[in-house]
C-alpha cells in the first residue's frame, strides 16, 4: 500500500529565502505524486502534480518539485518566500486508475518578515 | 467552472445526535470522494464513489457513517449517531480520473459537544 511521510510538521522561513519541504513515498507501482496547499478555513488547492512525465514539475505560485525515484523523494521547493505563502501543505500519492489519494501529515509553512 | 459544493460551512452538535453533509461534485467528474481530516492531521478517506456505486468504503465506520450518492452526482454523508472524535473538517473532492488531481470543496467543519 502507498503512503507518505512529509518531514517536519511546522517549517520557518524568512520572507526572501528558499522555501523546502520534503516528501517522500511509498508505493509498489510507478506513483502519481501531488502537493495541496491548505489555507486557513479552506479546503485543498493542487499546487502540482507528477503523473510520469518530465521529472521536474512547476506549478503555480512559483513552486516546484522534483520527482527522484532513486531517493522515493518529492520535495517541493520555491527559490523566494512570500508572506502570502504561509499554510499547511499537504504531499500525497496514488497508484493510478482508482486507487485514492494518501495523504501525508501536512507541513505547516510560517514566513516571518 | 464551477467548484465543489459543500454545505453547510459549519455545525455544532451534541454527541450522540445525527448531522448530514451534502456535496455537489464539479459537473462531468464521475469520482467523488469524502475525507476526514482531524486538526493536525492530513486528510484521511472516507469513502469513494464511482458515479452511483461505491468503490472504497474500507476506512468508513459503518456502524455510525452512511453516504450515499444518488443519480451520480450529488453525495450525502451521514453521522448518526455523533461521538466526540467526529470533530473534523469533512471534505468532498471530486475528480475526472486517473492521474488528474482532485478538486475539493472548501469542507464541513464540525463539533461535536
Amino acid at each position: 500500500a502507498q503512503s507518505v511521510t512529509q518531514l517536519g510538521s511546522h517549517v520557518s522561513v524568512s520572507e526572501g529565502a528558499l522555501v523546502l519541504l520534503r516528501c517522500n513515498y511509498s508505493s509498489s507501482v510507478p506513483p502519481y505524486l501531488f502537493w495541496y496547499v491548505q489555507y486557513p478555513n479552506q479546503g485543498l488547492q493542487l499546487l502540482l502534480k507528477y503523473t510520469s512525465a518530465a521529472t521536474l514539475v512547476k506549478g503555480i505560485n512559483g513552486f516546484e518539485a522534483e520527482f527522484k525515484k532513486s531517493e522515493t523523494s518529492f520535495h517541493l521547493t520555491k527559490p523566494s518566500a512570500h508572506m502570502s505563502d504561509a499554510a499547511e501543505y499537504f504531499c500525497a500519492v496514488s497508484e493510478g486508475g482508482n486507487t485514492p489519494l494518501v495523504f501525508g501529515k501536512g507541513t505547516r509553512l510560517s514566513v516571518i518578515a | 467552472e464551477a467548484g465543489v459544493a459543500q454545505s453547510p460551512r459549519y455545525k455544532i452538535i451534541e454527541k450522540r445526535q445525527s448531522v448530514a453533509f451534502w456535496c455537489n461534485p464539479i459537473s462531468g467528474h464521475a469520482t467523488l470522494y469524502w475525507y476526514q481530516q482531524i486538526l493536525g492531521q492530513g486528510p484521511k478517506l472516507l469513502i469513494q464513489f464511482q458515479n452511483n456505486g461505491v468503490v472504497d468504503d474500507s476506512q468508513l465506520p459503518k456502524d455510525r457513517f452512511s453516504a450515499e450518492r444518488l443519480k451520480g452526482v450529488d453525495s450525502t454523508l451521514k453521522i448518526q449517531p455523533a461521538k466526540l472524535e467526529d470533530s473534523a473538517v469533512y471534505l468532498c473532492a471530486s475528480s475526472l480520473g486517473s492521474g488528474s488531481g482532485y478538486t475539493f470543496g472548501s469542507g464541513t467543519r464540525l463539533t461535536v459537544v
